[in-house]
């Protein structure tokens, strides 16, 4: 069975500091992972996934099959960087997302 | 471009009732995916309709049915409700079955009494 887990619900850290929210699954064929974002009183939304390989708003992510880890990272986090972050993973039946519980990024002044 | 759209926002019901969530897919969009999300959890996938068939399905019972119309949009149906029903549940929706991403809805947030 596939999982996703994000070891911490929430985060906290000064504006400007670095972040890097962490991610690790289990799954037996090759994963496609992403990162979505929530913020306040937004609708879920796409923030990368790793085959693109690009880095949205300062973020970047790489896929580590070893680890198998997908850990979220900003060099210098901002004020508007707050939000919830989900992990998923897509695999499986009807390509299915599978979501880690999500960690609370939260960039204080 | 439309996005996803859900309804009802927000919907009361209690413990044995039936309810029907729906949702309205982004435009030239022709898959849409299911999930409940408990407080406090991640989403977790329930089903997915692609060309108005049955596309995969999560670890639900069969009291969650769901339909997909000709035109895209779907509905999500909850039979004998129980109290761990209470969630919000979001609606996804891409194009195709292969790797393009899902765009998410508001969400419908049902509570059980």
């Amino acid at each position: 069975a596939q999982r996703v887990t994000q070891p911490e619900k929430l985060l906290s850290v000064f504006k400007g500091a670095p972040v890097e929210l962490k991610c690790n699954y289990s799954y037996s064929g090759s994963p496609e992972l992403f990162w979505y974002v929530q913020y306040s009183r937004q609708r879920l939304q796409l923030l990368l996934r790793h085959i693109s390989r690009e880095s949205i708003k300062g973020f970047t992510a790489d896929l580590n099959k070893g680890e198998t880890s997908f850990h979220l990272k900003k060099p210098f986090a901002q004020e508007e960087d707050s939000a919830m972050y989900y992990c998923a993973l897509r695999g499986g039946a009807g390509n299915m997302l599978t979501f880690g519980g999500g960690t609370r990024l939260m960039v204080k002044p | 471009e439309t996005g996803v759209t859900q309804s009802p926002t927000h919907l009361i019901k209690t413990r044995g009732q039936q309810v029907t969530l729906r949702c309205s897919s982004q435009s030239g969009h022709n898959t849409v995916s299911w999930y409940q999300q408990a407080l406090g959890q991640g989403p977790q996938f329930i089903f997915q309709y692609y060309r108005e068939e049955e596309n995969g399905r999560g670890n639900f019972p069969p009291r969650f049915s769901g339909l997909q119309f000709p035109n895209y949009s779907s509905e999500l149906n909850v039979n004998a409700l129980e109290l761990d029903d209470s969630a919000l549940y979001l609606c996804a929706s891409s194009l195709g079955t292969g790797n393009q991403p899902q765009h998410f809805g508001d969400g419908t947030r049902l509570s059980i009494l």
